[in-house]
């Protein structure tokens, strides 16, 4: 089946940019979501179809996809942004076709 | 309001049988792909299985195969994830997560999610 790997953590100071990655197998040829969860809550869509803001998602969160590797983008951190990030696919040759990441905990310094 | 929600939070004893609820509103629930979500205790997301309410169709995760079932009642908007004999390691949140993928694009976001239920599986 797909696998999608994502590093554990990521630290960065407030005001400064995070970038979250994903790695899979030729990923630039799927569809990569992102959600988003707080402590305690329910995971949100951030980004859907590699680059795309769900309304009332800030600007400040981007996507990115090609090759081996799709990218969150989280420009000007917040505390409020403190949270774990999980990238999704589908993919057709796998058992169940909705696959996520193993997540990553954003840490705001 | 678009939204699912989802029943109570459970405490059950090894052995015991369970089935929890997910009622959509707010959009066509037949129209989109429910899946389950496990997340267990400080751990990632981990799809269980999905159901398509508008014909049933079921699948499920090869590590969730035959422990759990998925099925749905469209009649009533409602998914429904149970056990038969539930074990301590099945602590954990579920959620169910809707609204995106449909039969035609299966790739689409999963852009709804339930609020969760927590069951507890303890003697």
């Amino acid at each position: 089946s797909y696998v999608l790997t994502q590093p554990p953590s990521v630290s960065v100071a407030p005001g400064k940019t995070a970038r979250i990655t994903c790695g899979g197998n030729n990923i630039g040829s799927k569809s990569v979501h992102w959600y988003q969860q707080k402590p305690g809550q329910a995971p949100v869509l951030v980004i859907y179809y590699d680059s795309d803001r769900p309304s009332g998602i800030p600007e400040r969160f981007s996507g990115s996809n090609s090759g081996n590797t799709a990218t969150l983008t989280i420009s000007r951190v917040e505390a409020g942004d403190e949270a774990d990030y999980y990238c999704q696919v589908w993919d057709s040759s796998s058992d169940l076709p909705w696959v996520f990441g193993g997540g990553t905990k954003l840490t705001v310094l | 309001e678009v939204q699912l929600v989802q029943s109570g939070a459970e405490v059950k004893k090894p052995g015991e049988s369970l089935k929890i609820s997910c009622k959509g509103s707010g959009y066509s629930f037949t129209s989109y792909w429910i899946g389950w979500v496990r997340q267990m205790p400080g751990k990632g997301l981990e799809w269980m299985g999905i159901i398509y309410p508008g014909d049933s169709d079921t699948r499920y995760s090869p590590s969730f195969q035959g422990q759990v079932t998925i099925s749905a009642d469209k009649s009533i908007s409602t998914a429904y994830l149970q056990w038969s004999s539930l074990k301590a390691s099945d602590t954990a949140m579920y959620y169910c997560a809707g609204g995106g993928a449909t039969k035609v694009s299966p790739a689409d976001a999963f852009d709804i999610w339930g609020q969760g239920t927590m069951v507890t599986v303890s003697s």
